[in-house]
């Protein structure tokens, strides 16, 4: 079975600063998909940004980049020139590419609480 | 577009009533997700459906839950009789089948069981 490890339960950055959330997971699988989702007070959950694990190029959505290191099993996420609005609990997630029940299935890191500060 | 579509928002019951959460999912996609959240477990897959067909419901924590999804475009999770330890923000999420393809989730529907 797939896990998912956020090691950092609680981050803080000052507006307009650089963060990095990491993740790492486990898999012995070798198609498949990482995702990062933000869920704001609100608790809405919105993808942020997915990455492909045959794409070798790391995904970047505006402010949003990954470094994506299939060796090591890790997808870290970079927040560049934070917002006010980027305060949320941020979730890492694997989804398999292989058939069988697992197909489709998200596991969901623990989540990783981001600060934002003025 | 409509996104996926839960009701209620919110629900506030007793021990032991019968709770039916319901969930439209965004259409075309082929895919419906049911998850729970609570501080101590996190987000966990409950059950799946491809194309209207249970696929994994492993995720579910007793007989006392149960999903269905008549046709493509509705679905609901039921918990009879429920307990106050049910309490927790259920999701429901829909995608494409496709593995690359992203879960889009509903706003979720927060139950407190008294």
């Amino acid at each position: 079975a797939q896990t998912v490890t956020q090691s950092q339960p609680e981050m803080s950055v000052q507006e307009a600063e650089t963060v990095t959330l990491s993740c790492t997971y486990d898999t012995s699988e070798s198609d498949y998909y990482l995702f990062w989702y933000k869920q704001p007070p609100s608790r809405q959950m919105i993808l942020v940004i997915r990455q492909e694990a045959y794409k070798q190029q790391n995904a970047t959505e505006n402010r949003f980049s990954v470094n994506f290191q299939k060796a090591a099993k890790s997808f870290s996420l970079k927040i560049s020139d934070s917002q006010l609005g980027d305060a949320a609990m941020y979730f890492c997630a694997y989804r398999s590419g292989a058939g069988g029940t697992s197909y489709g299935k998200l596991t969901f890191g623990q989540g990783t609480i981001l600060t934002v500060h003025p | 577009d409509a996104g996926v579509i839960q009701s209620p928002r919110h629900e506030v019951t007793e021990m032991g009533q019968e709770v039916t959460l319901r969930c439209k999912p965004i259409s075309g996609h082929n895919s419906l997700f049911w998850y729970r959240q609570t501080m101590m477990r996190g987000l966990e897959l409950l059950i799946y459906f491809n194309n209207n067909v249970p696929i994994d419901d492993s995720g579910m924590p007793e007989d006392r839950f149960s999903a269905k999804m008549p046709n493509a475009s509705f679905s609901t999770l039921k918990i009879q009789p429920s307990e106050p330890r049910d309490s927790a923000v259920y999701f429901c999420a829909s995608s494409h089948l496709t593995g690359e393809q992203p879960q889009h989730f509903g706003d979720g529907t927060r139950l407190s069981i008294l």
